[in-house]
């Protein structure tokens, strides 16, 4: 069983639309979630981290964490193409690995003008 | 600020050469992280340090040999490699070990 599963993609939306990203992970005791962007032959950029239940808005983004469904999301509201990019979800895992940033193998969004 | 820098940004080298990658961050961050990323891959972590001392070794080939002169630098020397360590190598650092990492941009490593 994959521990961070996302959907490969490629995703493709049309400028100004919502782009949602989601994630599931395996680790029950999973604390802590982010999403990174990475630019082709870039480094990742965090974009948000999430920590509990919830919501969490920063400008356009928007992270979504349900931790009872194992399930983490992205909404990327107003997408422009420069939002164009493989969108990584990391976890954290709870205990002894918990140095350990466990990667899904990334979406690819395309904003298409 | 939370940069981390990382030199060179491109480096080939043949699989009889010794060379070094480095990073720096002046963020007061306690650990620091090498990983590698091969292409549509997502990055995989080969070391962890800590507080200046090796943390993890993620089973990595003694052909990398990571190196911590103090708290803001990390080295990761490369000797006799092979044409499938050819990947990008990134640098990460966080506050402490369990939290919020920030990338490097990286260095492009090819082997011939």
């Amino acid at each position: 069983q994959k521990e961070v599963e996302q959907n490969s993609g490629p995703l493709s939306v049309p400028e100004g639309a919502i782009a949602s990203l989601n994630c599931t992970y395996s680790d029950r005791g999973s604390q802590s979630f982010f999403w990174y962007r990475q630019y082709s032959g870039k480094s990742p950029e965090l974009i948000m981290s999430i920590y509990s239940n919830g919501d969490k808005e920063d400008g356009r983004f928007t992270a979504q964490l349900n931790k009872a469904s194992q399930y983490v999301s992205l909404l990327i509201r107003d997408s422009q193409p420069s939002d164009s990019a493989t969108y990584l979800c990391a976890v954290t895992r709870s205990g002894g690995s918990n140095y350990k940033l466990t990667f899904g193998k990334g979406t690819l969004l395309t904003v298409n003008p | 600020d939370t940069e981390v820098t990382q030199t060179p940004k491109h480096l080939v080298m043949g699989m009889t050469n010794k060379k070094s990658l480095k990073c720096e961050q002046h963020m007061g961050h306690r650990a620091m992280y090498w990983y590698k990323q091969k292409a549509k891959k997502p990055p995989e972590l080969m070391f962890v340090y800590s507080y200046e001392k090796l943390s993890i070794n993620e089973s990595v080939p003694s052909r990398f040999s990571p190196e911590c002169p103090n708290s803001s630098l990390l080295n990761l020397h490369l000797h006799a490699l092979q044409p499938e360590d050819s990947a990008l190598y990134l640098c990460a650092s966080s506050q402490a070990i369990s939290e919020t990492q920030y990338f490097g941009p990286g260095t492009r490593l090819l082997v011939l």
